[in-house]
């Protein structure tokens, strides 16, 4: 069974970068792709990127393209999302989410992280 | 890359079945059969119900299932429990090797 455990709420300033991380226990880390979701307040899902660790390897979608990074760090197990140039919209839940080498559905979810972009 | 289009919301009474669309493109859902389900409650993280169109996880009822028709894909709840109340959306693998959800349908539960 794996788990996915991210780090705590963060509050930023607009023009601010945010970095949330995701450890993964009780699996291959390096055999997954760690994809990160975001929410905003009342809203759906949005899909914004995902990296295979094994390969080192991140893509994103378009919406994010310069703004977002995501990296992993196989020697703990932990996927790190960045996100730049924060604005207001940018206040959401984000989770990381995996999908198993060769799937493309999120079997294990972590438990989301609040970020709020406020001046 | 769009989101794809779900109705905003769906119901039905204890005991009846329900459908949810999934409407994209051939450059998402109709291109692959990559369409997963996620079922939402307030304040949790989204859950598995199907994958690959039309398979279960392990420990999903038989009561949901999926289906897909060209671009447009499907879920079916049947025999609605008060449990089922929540927020379903769906998502592809798409052509530019990148994932999209849907807009997200609130399903209630009479």
């Amino acid at each position: 069974q794996v788990q996915l455990v991210q780090s705590g709420a963060e509050v930023k300033k607009p023009g601010s970068s945010v970095k949330v991380s995701c450890k993964a226990s009780g699996g291959t880390f390096s055999s997954y792709a760690i994809s990160w979701v975001r929410q905003a307040p009342g809203q759906g899902l949005e899909w914004m990127g995902r990296i295979i660790p094994i390969l080192g390897i991140a893509n994103y979608a378009q919406k994010f393209q310069g703004r977002v990074t995501i990296t992993a760090d196989k020697s703990t197990s932990t996927a790190y999302m960045e996100l730049s140039s924060l604005r207001s919209e940018d206040t959401a839940v984000y989770y990381c989410a995996i999908a198993a080498a060769g799937v493309h559905y999120f079997d294990y979810w972590g438990q989301g992280t609040l970020v709020t972009v406020s001046s | 890359q769009s989101a794809l289009t779900q109705p905003a919301s769906v119901s039905g009474s204890p005991g009846q079945s329900i459908t949810i669309s999934c409407t994209g493109t051939s450059s998402d859902v109709g291109g692959y059969n990559y369409v997963s389900w996620y079922q939402q409650h307030p304040g949790k993280a989204p859950k598995l119900m199907i994958y690959d169109v039309s398979n279960r996880p392990s420990g999903v009822s038989n009561r949901f299932s999926g289906s897909k028709s060209g671009n447009t894909a499907s879920l079916t709840i049947s025999g609605l429990q008060a449990e089922d109340e929540a927020d379903y959306y769906c998502s592809s693998y798409t052509s530019s090797s990148t994932q999209v959800f849907g807009t997200g349908t609130k399903v209630t539960v009479l």
